[in-house]
């Protein structure tokens, strides 16, 4: 079962910011966070990812609480093509042999015009 | 640098015979992961591969399925006597292993069984 729990579905008005919540309150140490999302249809993309820091790359922002049982993705300006189910995932990263990722249910994001 | 390439991109097949979908991994990616997809459902972890290594393969149904990543060409999932419930998307994702471990998924191929 994965280790997170999201909203099943957001909606977002389109050039706002879009704030997705993941809950994790089970995260071990050595966990990190992952966001992916699926463009319908399409291959989970890879988003960001982040341990305890707040990350920011040109796709979107991740803020992860002091505590790390939960986090936050922001996608800062969305537009009609950010339409997609996003998964949030904790993982391990030690190069060993728990390779998979574990994905929930997602949310559900429309950005709407 | 191309990304993670699956082919083909769609397959039909009748109950009976045997699917063989193909993944090329990123350049310099020596890891593979098979994901499946059930309509309506999320990613399901099958197998995670090294070159010429099966490291995990919990995930994998324990008949008909199998999977290989050889020393050289792609990795491949067979299915052998594809049944309805097969049909399905299924997605490999590569990573560069070691140190860097974030996985990049392929477009998918889509199997559907008659």
């Amino acid at each position: 079962d994965a280790k997170t729990t999201q909203p099943p579905s957001m909606d977002c008005a389109e050039g706002r910011a879009a704030n997705l919540p993941c809950n994790h309150s089970t995260i071990s140490g050595n966990e990190y966070v992952y966001w992916y999302r699926q463009i319908h249809s399409q291959g989970p993309q890879y988003i960001i990812h982040g341990l305890k820091n707040n990350e920011t790359n040109e796709m979107a922002s991740l803020i992860i609480t002091e505590d790390r049982k939960s986090s936050t993705l922001i996608l800062p300006h969305a537009t009609l093509r950010d339409t997609a189910v996003y998964y949030c995932i904790v993982r391990v990263e030690d190069g060993g042999s728990q390779g998979n990722l574990i994905f929930g249910k997602g949310t559900k994001l429309s950005v709407k015009p | 640098n191309a990304g993670v390439m699956q082919n083909p991109r769609h397959l039909v097949r009748r109950r009976g015979q045997e699917a063989r979908l193909r993944c090329s991994p990123m350049k310099g990616h020596s890891h593979v992961y098979w994901y499946r997809q059930l309509p309506e459902e999320g990613l399901k972890f099958m197998v995670y591969l090294q070159k010429e290594n099966i490291i995990d393969e919990s995930g994998m149904p324990k008949e008909r399925f199998s999977a290989e990543f050889p020393k050289e060409g792609p990795s491949i999932l067979r299915i052998q006597q594809v049944v309805r419930g097969d049909s399905a998307a299924y997605f490999c994702a590569s990573s560069p292993g070691i140190v860097q471990e974030t996985q990049y998924f392929g477009p998918g191929t889509r199997l559907l069984v008659l």
